[in-house]
């Protein structure tokens, strides 16, 4: 069964500091795509980014980065100089064989960026 | 290009009575998938939807039903709710052929159950 652990709750940062998020994934397929998604008070989900269990290049989108390791099943998930406008709460999230397939979602970060 | 869209916003039932939510996928999508969403937790995969038929479900008992409608609308039933019940529901779009993609999702439906 697929399944996603974010180990902590509520993170605080100063505005301008970087952030990195944890996430610890397990499945027993060969092929699974990963995702981070944000989700501001308002409710809706918001994708970030997705990666496919068949590369783990990392690479950085604007001030999103993230780091792939199949070998520890983690993919972390670093802001960058952090706004104010990235708090929000923040779910990795693992779906199986398919990236438009069911997803498993982990408890979420909740990050709060003080000005 | 309209996204995925929900209705009501809020809802607030009693216990033992029945919903049902909507959900609009985004122009294009012909998969729609339901989550629950409780206070403080991630996302729980309900079930998904595809050519009207369920395909895929989650953890959750026969209380929980759904429809899609040829146009790709979807309803998300509930009966004899429970105060458990009491979540943010998530609807989220796809395409079904193409696996490479993620799921949108709309705004959500909250619903209290007192």
């Amino acid at each position: 069964a697929q399944k996603v652990t974010q180990a902590q709750t509520e993170i605080s940062v100063v505005e301008k500091e970087d952030v990195t998020l944890d996430c610890v994934y397990e499945t027993r397929d060969t092929t699974y795509y990963l995702f981070w998604y944000k989700q501001p008070p308002s409710g809706e989900l918001v994708f970030l980014i997705r990666r496919n269990s068949f590369d783990e290049q990392n690479e950085i989108s604007g001030r999103y980065s993230w780091n792939f390791q199949k070998s520890t099943s983690s993919f972390n998930f670093t802001i960058t100089a952090s706004q104010v406008v990235d708090s929000a709460v923040y779910f990795c999230a693992l779906s199986e064989r398919y990236g438009n397939n069911r997803l498993a979602f982990g408890k979420g970060n909740q990050v709060v960026v003080i000005p | 290009d309209a996204g995925v869209t929900q209705s009501p916003t809020h809802l607030i039932k009693t216990r033992g009575q029945q919903v049902t939510l909507r959900c609009s996928p985004k122009s294009g999508h012909d998969t729609v998938s339901w989550y629950q969403q409780a206070l403080g937790q991630g996302p729980q995969f309900i079930f998904q939807y595809y050519e009207e038929e369920e395909r895929q479900r989650g953890n959750f008992p026969d209380r929980f039903s759904g429809h899609q409608f040829p146009n790709y609308s979807s309803e998300l039933n509930v009966n004899a709710l429970l105060l458990g019940d009491s979540a943010l529901y998530l609807c989220a779009s796809s395409l079904q052929r193409d696996t490479l993609s993620e799921q949108y999702f709309g705004p959500g439906t909250r619903l209290t159950v007192t």
